[in-house]
């Protein structure tokens, strides 16, 4: 199985800030992975698709890149409602695996 | 609008049996891959398990291997997830995902809550 070492665990953060949350991959998977954000009592929602595609309404603010099994989620200018916890999840092959979480707080 | 609805969650007791359903909406349900995702109370994300459009194609988490079972009904564009021998680390919100399999962008339903009394 692919492992996702997903880090920081938590990660303490002021409004304007810009915040870095990385996955490794044990393993190669091309660029198959994509960012969530959830906050509680709800569902994850996408942010990020194929390493680094936004999805359709997401603010621009967000964005994703990658450096072989290395991928980042950056958010260039935290916001009151970023506030949340974020998971990352390979897709290249099953059982589809995810990282542990950061929660990103004030 | 892409739309996941799952529904049949509840209490159930240890060794008891429970069938989640979601059903889908405003995609081609029959295209595409779909999965079941679960996240316990105050945990990560774990997934439970996937099957390809056609139906005959399945995989399944070693946690829940040979006690879970996944399936679809394409002419009602329904997933399904029969759950036995159900256990107490069982308990958790199970979410229904159009999976990403063949470049597919990812879709999640709200979920619904299986708790598992001992």
């Amino acid at each position: 199985d692919i492992q996702m070492t997903q880090s920081p665990s938590t990660l303490s953060a002021s409004v304007g800030d810009r915040v870095t949350i990385t996955c490794r991959a044990s393993q190669s998977i091309g660029s198959w992975l994509a960012w969530y954000q959830q906050k509680p009592g709800k569902a994850p929602k996408l942010l990020i698709y194929k390493a680094s595609n936004l999805e359709s309404g997401v603010p621009s603010r967000f964005s994703g890149s990658e450096s072989g099994t290395g991928f980042t989620l950056t958010i260039s200018s935290l916001q009151p409602d970023d506030f949340a916890t974020y998971f990352c999840q390979q897709y290249n092959s099953f059982p589809r695996t995810f990282g542990q979480g950061t929660k990103v707080e004030i | 609008e892409m739309q996941l609805v799952e529904s049949g969650g509840g209490l159930v007791q240890r060794g008891g049996s429970l069938r989640l359903s979601c059903a889908a909406s405003g995609f081609t349900f029959s295209t595409y891959a779909m999965s079941w995702v679960r996240q316990a109370p105050g945990m990560g994300l774990e997934w439970v398990s996937a099957i390809f459009g056609g139906g005959t194609t399945t995989f399944y988490a070693d946690s829940v291997k040979g006690r879970f079972t996944i399936s679809r009904d394409n002419s009602k564009n329904t997933l399904y997830l029969q759950m036995n021998s159900l256990r107490a680390e069982d308990t958790a919100v199970y979410y229904c995902a159009k999976d990403p399999a063949g470049g597919a962008t990812p879709f999640w339903g709200q979920g619904t809550l299986v708790t598992v009394s001992s």
